[in-house]
């Protein structure tokens, strides 16, 4: 069975400082992985995702993620933060060799950007 | 291009009541879910349909059923609603091949007294 971790309920970043969201994973096979974002009584967002290739993957509004397979990481991140980047960040994960298209989703990290 | 819609957007329910959340989708994607969202506790899959006339149990299935009535439609049954039920609702479709994305609808706030 897939799942993630995100191991910090809350992170809070003043404007213009990088953001970091940490993320980890488990699959049995090959991850694919994905970084989706909740603006408040809104539904997901997609971001930015990693199925193979290069291990650093460029999303919207200027976020990024690095996967690392030996730590089993996907952190998001984004180098200079904006207060409009306050919100709720889920991290995602399925197994890219099974046939089914379920996704386990981490139970999500609230990004404040402190003006 | 609405992409995905549920209605309704707010609820509130007694203990005991019934109701269905529905969900429609014009993106023509095979694959739909029901995920129920809860503080703390991240997004949980209720349940999915791989294609129109399947459906499979998710991770929190129980006191729920669903019915896929076409391709563009999905819904969501609450027979016996209990306060535990009280939760946002969202449901998603699935783009496969080399995009592998999902697509949520705004959700359904439902509380249940």
């Amino acid at each position: 069975a897939q799942s993630v971790a995100q191991p910090e309920d809350q992170v809070n970043v003043a404007e213009g400082n990088p953001l970091t969201v940490k993320c980890t994973y488990s699959v049995s096979g090959n991850p694919y992985l994905f970084w989706y974002v909740q603006y408040p009584n809104r539904g997901l967002q997609f971001l930015l995702k990693y199925i193979t290739g290069d291990n650093l993957v460029k999303g919207s509004y200027g976020f990024e993620a690095e996967f690392n397979k030996s730590q089993t990481s996907f952190h998001l991140k984004k180098p200079s933060a904006l207060v409009s980047d306050s919100a709720l960040y889920f991290c995602a994960v399925r197994d890219g060799d099974y046939g089914n298209n379920r996704l386990a989703f981490g139970k999500g990290n609230q990004v404040v950007v402190i003006p | 291009n609405a992409g995905v819609t549920q209605t309704p957007k707010f609820q509130v329910l007694k203990t005991g009541q019934s109701m269905t959340l529905q969900c429609a989708q014009d993106m023509n994607h095979n694959s739909m879910y029901w995920y129920r969202q809860d503080p703390g506790m991240g997004l949980r899959l209720i349940y999915y349909s791989a294609s129109e006339g399947t459906t499979d149990k998710g991770e929190v299935p129980n006191g729920y059923n669903v019915s896929r009535l076409n391709k563009r439609e999905f819904s969501l049954r609450l027979e016996s609603a209990a306060p535990s039920q009280t939760s946002v609702y969202f449901c998603a479709t699935y783009r496969g091949g080399a995009y592998n994305e999902q697509f949520f609808g705004p959700g359904t706030r439902l509380t249940v007294l």
